[in-house]
C-alpha cells in the first residue's frame, strides 16, 4: 500500500515567492497533519483537519501560512510570502481516528 | 497540558549492545507511538502501544498506562538504527491532537 506522499522533497526558493507543499493521504484515512521540524522547536503541529474539514489551525505561525484540504486525497500548505525564518522540514501526517499517524517523507524547505 | 519526557536525551552504544529507552508522560493516556526518524529525516513508525508488550524483531515495546510511561527496548543494535526516536501521545486538551516527547538521540558506533 501506498503511504502518505508529499511532494516536492526539496524546495529551495528567494525570500517573498509563494511556496507551496502538497500532500496526499493514505487511502481512507480522516484525519491529515501539517507538522513544521526545527531544530530549535521539534516537531510542531500546524493545523489538522477531520473529514476535509480544518480543525484547529492554532499552529499556523502567521497569516503567511494557509492550508486547503479539497478532497480526501490531496492536501496544500501554501506559505506567501516566504521568509527566510520559515526554512525547515514540513511533514503531512495522516490517520483513521487520530492514531496511529503515518508520516510521509517530508519537504526540506530552504528560503534564501 | 500534558507533558512528555524521554530519556537518556543521548545515547551512544557499540554495535551489538542493548538498549533501553524511556517515555514519560503526565496524565493518564490511552494511546502511544513509538517513531524513529533516521538520518535520512524519515519518521518510522515502529509501535502503537496503548498498553502491554509488542514486539518487532530486535525491538519491543512496554507500555505501563496506569503507571504513565513506555520503555522502547532494543537489543543487539546495529548501526541503522541511529537516529531520533521520539514518543507521542495524545493531548489532554485535544483528543484529536498528540503531543511528541524531545526524543533520544541514538548513535551506534561500528
Amino acid at each position: 500500500d501506498a503511504g502518505v506522499i508529499q511532494s516536492p522533497r526539496h524546495e529551495v526558493t528567494e525570500m517573498g515567492q509563494e511556496v507551496t507543499l502538497r500532500c496526499k493521504p493514505i487511502s481512507g484515512h480522516d484525519y491529515l497533519f501539517w507538522y513544521r521540524q526545527t531544530m530549535m522547536r521539534g516537531l510542531e503541529l500546524l493545523i489538522y483537519f477531520n473529514n476535509n474539514v480544518p480543525i484547529d489551525d492554532s499552529g499556523m505561525p502567521e497569516d503567511r501560512f494557509s492550508a486547503k484540504m479539497p478532497n480526501a486525497s490531496f492536501s496544500t500548505l501554501k506559505i506567501q510570502p516566504s521568509e527566510p525564518r520559515d526554512s525547515a522540514v514540513y511533514f503531512c501526517a495522516s490517520s483513521l481516528m487520530v492514531q496511529p499517524q503515518h508520516f510521509g517523507d517530508g519537504t526540506r524547505l530552504s528560503i534564501l | 497540558g500534558i507533558q512528555v519526557e524521554q530519556s537518556p536525551p543521548d545515547l551512544i552504544l557499540q554495535e551489538g549492545a542493548n538498549s533501553t529507552l524511556r517515555c514519560n508522560f503526565s496524565d493518564s493516556v490511552n494511546n502511544l507511538q513509538w517513531f524513529h526518524q533516521n538520518p535520512w529525516g524519515q519518521l518510522i513508525n515502529l509501535f502503537y502501544i496503548p498498553s502491554g508488550t509488542k514486539q518487532n524483531g530486535r525491538l519491543s515495546a512496554t507500555t505501563v498506562a496506569t503507571e504513565r510511561y513506555s520503555l522502547l527496548y532494543i537489543s543487539s543494535s546495529q548501526t541503522t538504527d541511529s537516529g531520533v526516536y521520539f514518543c507521542a501521545v495524545p493531548s489532554a486538551t485535544s483528543y484529536d491532537k498528540v503531543i511528541f516527547g524531545p526524543g533520544t538521540s541514538l548513535s551506534v558506533i561500528p
